[in-house]
Order: C-alpha cells, then sequence, then structure tokens
C-alpha cells in the first residue's frame, strides 16, 4: 500500500533560520507529489506541486521541493524563515495511475518560527 | 470567487444519531473528495466524486458510512449510528477538469460524537 512519511512531527525555528521538512513515499511508480499548508484558523492550501519536468519546483512564499525519484523523497526547503511560515505543513502523493484522484498524506508537521 | 462550503462547521451529536454533512464545491469543479483528519492522524481518503459517480469509495470505513453527489455539485456525507471514533474533522475538497489533481479544500466540518 501506498504511504507518506514526514520525518519532522515538530519543528522550532527562529526567524532568518533555514527550514528543510522531509517527505519520503512508498510507491514505484509514476507520482504526482504536493506540499500542502494550513495557516492557524485557515484551510488548507497548496503551496507547491511537482507532475513531471524539472525536479526542483518553486511555489509560494519563496518555498521550494526538490523531487529526488532514486530516494522517493519530495523534501521542502525555505532558505530563511519568518514568524508567519508557522503552520501546519502536509506531504501528499498522489500516484498517477489510471483514474486514481486521492491524495496519499503524511501525518503533517507543525511549524512554529520564534520572532 | 467563492471557494469549497462545508455545513455545518461544528457538529456535536450523541452516540447512536445520524449525521448528515455537507459540501458545496466550486463552481465548475466536477471532482469532489472527502477526506477525514482525527487527532494526531493525517488526512484519511474517503471518498471520490467525478460528476455524480464515485469511482473511488475504498476510504469509507464501514458501511455506516454513505456519500452522494447530486447534479454534479453538493454532497452530502452521511454517518449512521455514530461512534465515538467517528469524532473527527470532515474535509471536502474540489477539483476542475483542468486540474484534477490539484485540490482545493473547504473549512471542514469538526464532529463531536458524545
Amino acid at each position: 500500500a501506498q504511504s507518506v512519511s514526514q520525518h519532522n512531527h515538530h519543528v522550532i525555528l527562529s526567524e532568518a533560520a533555514s527550514l528543510e521538512l522531509g517527505c519520503n513515499y512508498s510507491y514505484g511508480g509514476t507520482v504526482n507529489l504536493f506540499w500542502y499548508v494550513q495557516y492557524p484558523g485557515q484551510h488548507l492550501q497548496l503551496l507547491l506541486k511537482y507532475f513531471s519536468g524539472d525536479p526542483l519546483v518553486k511555489g509560494i512564499k519563496g518555498f521550494e521541493a526538490e523531487f529526488i525519484k532514486s530516494k522517493f523523497s519530495f523534501n521542502l526547503r525555505k532558505p530563511s524563515v519568518q514568524w508567519s511560515d508557522t503552520a501546519e505543513y502536509f506531504c501528499a502523493v498522489n500516484a498517477n495511475a489510471g483514474n486514481n484522484r486521492k491524495l496519499i498524506w503524511g501525518l503533517g508537521t507543525s511549524l512554529a518560527v520564534n520572532p | 470567487g467563492a471557494g469549497v462550503s462545508q455545513s455545518p462547521s461544528n457538529k456535536v451529536t450523541e452516540k447512536g444519531k445520524d449525521v448528515e454533512l455537507r459540501c458545496d464545491p466550486i463552481s465548475g469543479h466536477t471532482a469532489l473528495y472527502w477526506y477525514r483528519q482525527s487527532l494526531g492522524q493525517g488526512l484519511e481518503f474517503l471518498i471520490y466524486f467525478q460528476g455524480n459517480s464515485a469511482p473511488d469509495k475504498s476510504g469509507l470505513p464501514s458501511d455506516r458510512f454513505s456519500a452522494e453527489r447530486t447534479g454534479g455539485s453538493v454532497s452530502t456525507l452521511t454517518i449512521q449510528r455514530t461512534q465515538q471514533e467517528d469524532s473527527a474533522v470532515y474535509l471536502c475538497a474540489s477539483s476542475s477538469p483542468a486540474g484534477i489533481y490539484e485540490q482545493y479544500f473547504g473549512p471542514g466540518t469538526r464532529l463531536t460524537v458524545t
């Protein structure tokens, strides 16, 4: 069965620190990869996505993620975090097979950025 | 434009009662998804609609759970004879025909079964 692992459950950083959140998935075929973010009191929203092409994808608010197929990973990065990045971050995977549309989700990483 | 809306935002019910949760997708979005998020858990896929049909119901946890979608728009998730383990946030998402993998989420319904 497909699964998604997020290695960091809680991360605390100071402003201007660099961020990397790990995400690994288990599926041998073609995948679509996503990072979603949920700011306090708000809906889940898409941060960035990878379907094909350049494995380094850039999203909103200075976030980027790199797809490394050999490592089944899609880690999220940001060079310098801000207090406003405090949120819950979710990695999700869709196995690109036929009519499969569902997303398989990691458990999420709670990021707290101290001013 | 208007996003995905869900109602009610909060629902407290007694064990054994039936509940209905509603999702109004973004206008023109043909695909609709239901997920469940329990405390300390990630999002759990429940069911996916394409139009009014449900090609994937594999995530429904038991036969107490059912969902329907009418007119290719509003969807209702029904839980019969609720149990305490049904307590969770139920999230709905929709996607357009063009961006079928990009899902837009509603605010969720927090269900508490006492």
